[in-house]
């Protein structure tokens, strides 16, 4: 079935440095999410892009889609303590559109 | 809106007993979701509904789970007979159009 490679699994920053996850997919993706897990919390919905070659901010946040939409990626811009958490992306499964398959998340620890 | 809603927060059972965890998706949302989340296999999907009536079932790992939805306000998923391999995670999320928003999750831990 539809698989969501995700990259790196764990990543470790100095506050202040800049980081960035990869999302990378067999298939070409109509859409991809990305949502935001705190330590303890559960998944929150970041953004939804749709287009080939789509960029979309949110304050210190860029969101990519690939121009083959097989691709996706998130930047984080001067890290800060509240960065801290697991990133996923999600894809649609061809099994339905609304159903989606989360990537395995990145991992972001911010040291101060 | 209180946003999806789950209970328990927490449950620790003794291998073999049943375990019943319960949501209350967002009103108006049309799809219900319930998945589980450990470390080793992430975010597994294990069933959703539509209006009600499950669509697709194939995360569900074995006969021992069962899911229901009796009515759009309220769904569970059933554990019977619980195992230690159980212990997890399970998120239930419901959405109405592409975003899916997320209840504070069940941590089960089975003895």
């Amino acid at each position: 079935g539809q698989q969501v490679m995700q990259i790196p699994q764990y990543q470790h920053v100095q506050e202040g440095e800049d980081f960035t996850t990869y999302c990378n997919s067999s298939t070409t993706l109509s859409n991809i999410q990305w949502y935001k897990q705190r330590p303890g919390g559960h998944p929150v919905f970041l953004i939804q892009l749709v287009k080939s070659g789509e960029v979309k901010k949110q304050k210190r946040l860029t969101f990519q889609f690939g121009e083959a939409k097989k691709n996706s990626s998130l930047h984080i811009t001067a890290t800060q303590t509240t960065d801290v958490g697991t990133y996923f992306c999600a894809g649609p499964n061809s099994g339905g559109y609304q159903k989606v398959t989360f990537g395995i998340g990145t991992k972001l620890q911010v040291i101060p | 809106d209180a946003g999806v809603i789950q209970s328990p927060r927490h449950e620790v059972t003794e291998m073999g007993q049943e375990v019943t965890l319960r949501c209350k998706p967002i009103s108006g949302h049309d799809y219900l979701f319930w998945y589980r989340q450990t470390m080793m296999r992430g975010l597994e999907l294990l069933i959703y509904f539509n209006n009600n009536v499950p669509i697709d079932d194939s995360g569900m790992p074995e006969d021992r789970f069962s899911a229901k939805m009796p009515n759009a306000s309220f769904s569970t998923l059933k554990i019977q007979p619980s195992e230690p391999r159980d212990s997890a995670v399970y998120f239930c999320a419901s959405s109405f159009g592409s975003e899916q928003f997320f209840g504070p999750g069940t941590r089960l831990t089975v003895l």
